[in-house]
């Protein structure tokens, strides 16, 4: 089983829907719950970071945690074509030797 | 404030060819990591640096070798590629304790014929 399992997707969604991502994960270790977003050919962007359980929200986007279930939520609100990207998941471990278990990705494509 | 820089952007090598790949970052950060990214591979961990002056093996280390330079350079090496090292590479550093969040850089796109 892989550390982080996450559906690769393609998502297509009509503009102003909401999108939902998600990833699954087997290490009850991991603390720290990030999502990155990367356009085409380009590097990944830090989009939110969450420590330990809850929710957090920025603006359109909120990202839930839930440690009993070992599973992590994206939510976009209002999607825009500016959305459309690659979406990781990844996360670590308290003192987890500075490493990142990443999913692989979920790309979305939001429709004009 | 530039973050984190990759050199060169593409490049092309013939199967043997040796190459270093570049990476500075501009925000006194404590680790730095390379990776490759590949097609329904996701982002896989070639090695890392914790601090100045210390390297590990990361997921993928073989055919690779690493430098840290100083606090700011952490270099990537193919001695001898293959075309198995085709790949997208970026470079990520981490500020330091308490915070486990990793910035990356644009990428190299690097093919071995």
């Amino acid at each position: 089983q892989k550390e982080v399992e996450q559906d690769p997707g393609p998502l297509s969604v009509p503009e102003g829907a909401i999108v939902s991502l998600n990833c699954t994960y087997s290490n009850s270790a991991f603390q720290y719950f990030m999502w990155y977003r990367q356009y085409s050919r380009k590097g990944p962007e830090l989009l939110m970071y969450t420590y330990s359980s809850g929710n957090k929200e920025d603006g359109r986007f909120t990202a839930q945690v839930d440690k009993s279930s070992k599973y992590i939520s994206l939510f976009i609100r209002d999607s825009q074509p500016s959305d459309s990207a690659t979406y990781l998941c990844a996360m670590s471990a308290l003192g987890g030797n500075n490493r990142l278990a990443f999913g692989k990705g979920n790309q979305v494509v939001v429709i004009p | 404030n530039a973050g984190v820089t990759q050199t060169p952007k593409f490049q092309v090598l013939k199967t043997g060819q040796s190459m270093t790949l570049q990476c500075a970052q501009d925000m006194n950060h404590n680790s730095m990591y390379w990776y490759r990214q590949d097609p329904g591979m996701g982002l896989r961990l070639i090695y890392y640096s914790a601090s100045e002056g210390t390297t590990d093996k990361g997921e993928v280390p073989n055919g690779y070798n690493v430098s840290r330079l100083n606090k700011r350079e952490f270099s990537l090496r193919l001695e001898s590629a293959a075309p198995s090292q085709t790949s997208v590479y970026f470079c990520a550093s981490r500020p330091g304790q308490g915070a486990d969040t990793q910035y990356f850089g644009p990428g190299t796109r690097l093919t071995v014929l």
